[in-house]
């Protein structure tokens, strides 16, 4: 069964610093890869997406994210952080196999960028 | 407009008692799903649904029951089994494998 990690659970910034968070994968196919966001009080939005192709993979508001397939990572980064990052950072994981439909979601990180 | 509606947003219940939360979607998604948000723990599937009349179960199943009878529906019922239901639940659903999957604004179940 797949599962996914993400290892910072609470991360804090100041503005302008940069941004890194993790995502660990565990499955040994192929697989796409998101992450999503959910802003204080709203609902989760997508991100960006990883499909196939280049594994860099540039998302909204300046995010991006890279696959690493032989470290099974999918780290988010972004160079310059704005108090209006502050959010919850989801890392998901699909296996695509035979139109398999099973997303995992990882533990979250919480943002939180000082003004 | 388009969209994935659940309700209620806000529910409370005695212990004991099954509740159901509704989840109807009009973007013509085949794919439907159940997670489960708890503070610290992320998103935990429940259940989901690839096409009408067949559902699978997710890693957390047991105290939930789910039906798709038809494409724009798939309701959840908390059973009292569930011995910590308690939590915020999302809906979201999707085109088909490799898509985006697109989330519903979410219900909070308080059993009290």
């Amino acid at each position: 069964a797949q599962s996914v990690s993400q290892h910072n659970h609470h991360v804090i910034l100041s503005e302008a610093a940069s941004l890194e968070l993790g995502c660990n994968y565990s499955y040994g196919g192929t697989v796409n890869l998101f992450w999503y966001v959910q802003y204080p009080g709203q609902h989760l939005q997508l991100l960006l997406k990883y499909f196939s192709g280049d594994p860099l993979v540039k998302g909204i508001k300046g995010f991006e994210a890279e696959f690493i397939k032989s470290k099974f990572s999918f780290n988010l980064r972004k160079p310059s952080v704005q108090w209006s990052d502050t959010a919850e950072y989801f890392c998901a994981v699909n296996p695509i196999s035979g139109g398999y439909q099973k997303v995992t979601f990882g533990t979250g990180t919480k943002l939180q960028v000082i003004p | 407009d388009g969209g994935i509606t659940q309700s209620p947003k806000y529910l409370f219940r005695k212990e004991g008692q099954n509740v159901t939360l509704s989840c109807e979607q009009n973007l013509n998604h085949d794919a439907m799903y159940w997670y489960r948000q708890d503070p610290g723990q992320g998103l935990r599937l429940i259940y989901y649904s690839q096409i009408v009349n067949d559902f699978q179960k997710g890693d957390i199943a047991e105290g939930y029951s789910v039906s798709r009878e038809k494409k724009e529906s798939f309701p959840l019922t908390v059973t009292s089994a569930q011995k910590n239901p308690t939590a915020f639940y999302l809906c979201a659903s999707r085109p088909g494998a490799g898509n985006t999957i697109y989330f519903g604004e979410g219900s909070w179940l308080t059993v009290v």
